[in-house]
């Protein structure tokens, strides 16, 4: 069975930095694309940023609004993806999801999403 | 604002038929497929929907996805009201190098 866990979230400070943390299990981690997915509070989903199965320097993209605060890395001999965000704003309060690709390969069909971990970014 | 497109609301009464149209363009909708996603109150998304029309095991046949040059739809029929939820389209996009999604329409079963 596909787990995904999220951890690493709270109560930050804006200007701060935080790193969350998602545990996969029960799918062969190192083949698969996976993501971050943000929802702010009563908004819609927000594609972050995405890593390909090799966490090759270049197998990773941003969504162009998020560039240079987010960086996106994955342990594949801890089955664990990660996204660091620096500098915290306000407006990166929100539920973060972490998600896996359908396809090995590939970007942007997401067929298991984590339950999610709440960042809230407040003084 | 999101890039691709979608009605903010739609309703119809049980057992009816609801469509729910995505907009997007060329380097989006246009040149990728398109997955939609269900998320019931207070629930993580789930995929309903991916390349353009195919639905994973476990979705049921009332719900259909087609695509058109730069718009997609997604169809359910014979409404539940346990289908009330929000439903966001989502495609990759060749120019950004980013995936995207539409801002969500929330369904209502009247």
């Amino acid at each position: 069975e596909v787990q995904l866990l999220e951890s690493g979230g709270g109560l930050a400070q804006p200007g701060g930095s935080l790193r969350l943390s998602c545990a996969a299990s029960g799918f062969t981690f190192i083949s698969y694309t996976m993501s971050w997915v943000r929802q702010a509070p009563g908004k819609g989903l927000e594609w972050v940023s995405g890593i390909s199965g090799s966490g090759g320097r270049y197998s990773t993209f941003y969504a162009d609004s998020l560039k240079g605060r987010f960086t996106i890395s994955r342990d594949n001999s801890k089955n664990t993806l990660y996204l660091q965000i620096n500098s915290l704003r306000a407006d990166d309060t929100a539920v973060y999801y972490c998600a896996k690709d359908l396809y090995t390969g590939s970007l942007g069909t997401f067929d298991y999403w984590g339950q999610g971990i709440l960042v809230t970014v407040s003084s | 604002q999101s890039v691709l497109t979608q009605p903010p609301a739609v309703s119809a009464a049980p057992g009816q038929k609801v469509t729910i149209s995505c907009s997007g363009g060329s380097s989006d909708i246009g040149n990728n497929y398109v997955s939609w996603y269900q998320q019931l109150p207070g629930t993580t998304p789930k995929l309903l929907i991916y390349d353009n029309d195919m639905r994973p095991s476990g979705i049921p046949d009332r719900f259909s996805g087609s695509k058109s040059g730069t718009s997609a739809t997604l169809g359910i029929t014979g409404l539940q009201t346990g289908d009330e939820a929000d439903y966001y389209c989502g495609t990759w996009d060749s120019s950004l190098s980013a995936v995207l999604f539409g801002g969500g329409t929330k369904l209502t079963v009247l």
